[in-house]
């Protein structure tokens, strides 16, 4: 089935460090989420993305993330400065439409580790 | 706000046993759209279930759930464990209205032979 691609899957960044976690969403796809995920905790929204723009986010996404999709390739979500809250799996996800009529892809997370 | 309780944190069970995972949520929208999602080991987490509709049993790979609205609750059944079964389980709550999908904690499944 369509697949979400997250690189890599593990990333060690020093706090105050700048870092991109990547996604290779569903190739038609056109709405692109960021979840955050602490260890033991729920998936958590942090913002989604569509036709360029940021449509809607959460508390969570603070002022040091930013998201962008450039020239129609990699949905990336940048942190600068990362802290050491950030410490997170990430997972990317995409869909056609809406979540109320298509399914929302999920990829295999990106476990984010600030030190 | 929106929120998604998941009571069971682990559940073990015997191969053939039936299987229930509890999922209740709280929302202010009177049409929420319900899901359960499956990440098996070192895998994404995928749609197994969704529904829309109250009191309408919804069916996928063996599984099934009924929204019931009256009670908040949209239980995850299955007649017949198997050993493949074994994964983690999220009930997911949406308004429709927004894109946002609210988790819960999520059930590890373990069946044993």
């Amino acid at each position: 089935g369509p697949k979400v691609l997250q690189i890599p899957s593990h990333q060690i960044i020093d706090m105050g460090q700048m870092v991109t976690l990547n996604c290779d969403p569903v190739s038609n796809h056109l709405y692109f989420y960021w979840y955050k995920q602490i260890l033991g905790q729920q998936m958590e929204f942090l913002v989604n993305f569509y036709n360029g723009k940021v449509m809607e986010k959460s508390k969570l996404f603070k002022d040091q993330f930013s998201v962008e999709r450039p020239d129609g390739s990699y949905f990336t979500l940048k942190i600068q400065p990362t802290a050491l809250e950030d410490s997170a799996v990430y997972f990317c996800a995409s869909s056609l439409g809406g979540v109320a009529n298509t399914e929302v892809f999920f990829g295999k997370g990106t476990r984010l580790t600030v030190v | 706000g929106d929120s998604v309780t998941q009571t069971e944190g682990l559940v073990t069970l015997t191969e053939g046993l039936p299987v229930m995972l509890n999922c209740t949520y709280q929302t202010i929208y009177s049409n929420p759209f319900l899901f359960w999602y499956v990440q098996h080991l070192n895998e994404s987490p995928r749609l197994l279930l969704k529904s829309f509709t109250d009191n309408k049993r919804t069916e996928h790979q063996g599984f099934h759930a009924t929204l019931h609205k009256s009670s908040s609750s949209f239980h995850l059944q299955k007649s017949s464990a198997q050993l493949s079964d074994s994964a983690l389980y999220y009930c997911a709550l949406s308004e429709g209205s927004n894109n946002r999908i609210f988790f819960g904690d999520g059930t590890q499944l373990v069946v044993k032979p």
